[in-house]
């Protein structure tokens, strides 16, 4: 299997249960922010995004926290799933000049039947 | 979101010699980046390609070790020189769509002996 994940902090939750990922980001100029999943074997995938005008997003089973005031996001799965099973990164954009993603260290998810 | 796929998927070279990643995408889009994700490790920006301009490395990559071409707005190569075990890593590209979104390929899985 691949190596991603291996060594970054992991969460495990059993099936059914609601998942709640953390990210602290570094740059409080950043305006916008994604999470993406990472399976073993595939390219990020993207999930989610909020922009720093807004504190809150919804999509899919997915809900994406901002809290600017301490420079912190989290990624909420409710009724996780064993296919939710992947690494999960929080990327920050960092405005001005031109585009460009500083990503976290990434979270393990392990959902257990 | 734009279809990315990158060749060749994995490859094992020896050190020393130098492994050409293409990136092909089905629309045209402005801005592509390179990225490097080491064993166990969130994913690094190498570069933004974007076409007809030469290349934006970030700090600690250089166009010596990492060139790369970005000849329309479709397709961009990224080349590992004078490989080392040390430039084992998955090697994604990403294009940016809408503002800041950024979707990525499958990833080259590089194996340097």
């Amino acid at each position: 299997g691949e190596s991603v994940g291996l060594h970054l902090p992991t969460l495990s939750v059993q099936e059914g249960d609601n998942s709640i990922i953390n990210c602290a980001y570094s740059n409080s100029a950043s305006d916008y922010f994604i999470w993406y999943k990472q399976e073993s074997g595939k390219g990020p995938q993207f999930i989610i995004d909020i922009r720093s005008n807004m504190d809150k997003r919804q999509g899919q089973r997915v809900t994406v926290l901002l809290n600017k005031t301490v420079k912190h996001l989290s990624l909420q799965i409710a009724a996780t799933q064993p296919g939710d099973s992947a690494v999960y990164f929080c990327a920050e954009n960092v405005s001005g000049g031109y585009n460009k993603l500083i990503f976290g260290a990434g979270t393990r998810l392990a959902v257990h039947p | 979101s734009a279809v990315i796929s990158q060749k060749p998927s994995r490859d094992i070279c020896q050190r020393g010699t130098s492994l050409t990643i293409q990136c092909q995408v089905d629309s045209q889009v402005t801005m592509m980046f390179w990225y490097r994700q080491q064993p166990g490790q969130s994913l690094t920006l190498i570069a933004t390609a974007n076409q007809g301009s030469e290349a934006t490395y970030e700090s600690g990559f250089v166009i010596d070790k990492f060139p790369i071409s970005r000849p329309n707005l479709t397709f961009s190569t990224l080349t590992v020189s004078n490989m080392s075990p040390e430039d084992s890593s998955i090697y994604l590209c990403s294009v940016e769509e809408d503002t800041y979104e950024q979707y990525f390929g499958p990833g080259t899985r590089l194996t340097v002996t």
